[in-house]
């Protein structure tokens, strides 16, 4: 079974700069997550889809950030002007059941290390 | 009480050594919780998941506390290949998503 497909792997760019990543969950996996994870730090929420739709973005830092899930399946994150503090890896995973993200096991891809200088 | 939290490190180990790494968390109500495997620069594999009074798998112990809200993992006889990060995630308030700590590293060495 193909794991969770990320894209770019490594993305430098200057504060100010757009830049975008690409997500494609496991196949028949209904909830599809975003996080980012600051060196050091646990993993943290930005947004989490169930199929198309928003279930939390409470975290996400919409002035900069967005996402989307068209169609239910793959995903893309956008930051727009990036800052310093963006400085991450950005994480997708996605679990299969839609009835709360919080007990069923979610699936990492293998992250987007975005370096703002 | 941060929601989620853990045992700051690191822990450095012989091989062999029995090791054990504490979560606390305050969300009361939760009913599952997740120990995750991270290397470094690599993405958080599941290693544990625990859902009653713990779970074991091999040389992994998991245990819960639900009294004094905390998960413990217990690693016995550790090998050079257990060295990583080790996340531990609870459901947050609403049981729609993970809570992750920020990691307790652990590094054996020979």
């Amino acid at each position: 079974e193909a794991g969770v497909a990320q894209s770019p792997r490594y993305k430098i760019i200057e504060k100010r700069q757009s830049v975008a990543f690409w997500c494609n969950p496991i196949s028949g996996h209904a909830t599809l997550y975003w996080y980012q994870q600051i060196l050091g730090q646990g993993p943290k929420l930005l947004i989490q889809f169930q199929n198309n739709g928003v279930v939390d973005d409470s975290q996400l830092p919409k002035d900069r950030f967005s996402a989307e899930r068209l169609k239910g399946v793959d995903s893309t994150l956008k930051i727009q002007p990036a800052k310093l503090e963006d400085s991450a890896v950005y994480l997708c995973a996605s679990s299969y059941s839609i009835s709360g993200g919080g007990t069923d096991t979610q699936y990492f891809g293998p992250g987007t290390r975005l370096t703002v200088l | 009480r941060k929601e989620v939290e853990q045992d700051p490190g690191p822990f450095n180990v012989p091989e062999g050594a029995t090791v054990a790494f504490n979560c606390t968390y305050s969300n009361s109500a939760s009913q599952s919780f997740f120990w995750y495997r991270q290397d470094c620069r690599k993405e958080p594999k599941l290693l544990m998941s625990v859902y009653s009074s713990g779970n074991e798998d091999g040389r992994f112990t998991a245990q819960l506390n639900r009294a004094s809200q905390y998960i413990s993992l217990l690693i016995r006889d550790s090998k050079l290949s257990d060295s990583a990060t080790y996340l531990c995630a609870v459901p947050n308030q609403a049981g729609t998503a993970l809570i992750f700590g920020k990691g307790t590293t652990l590094s054996v060495s020979s």
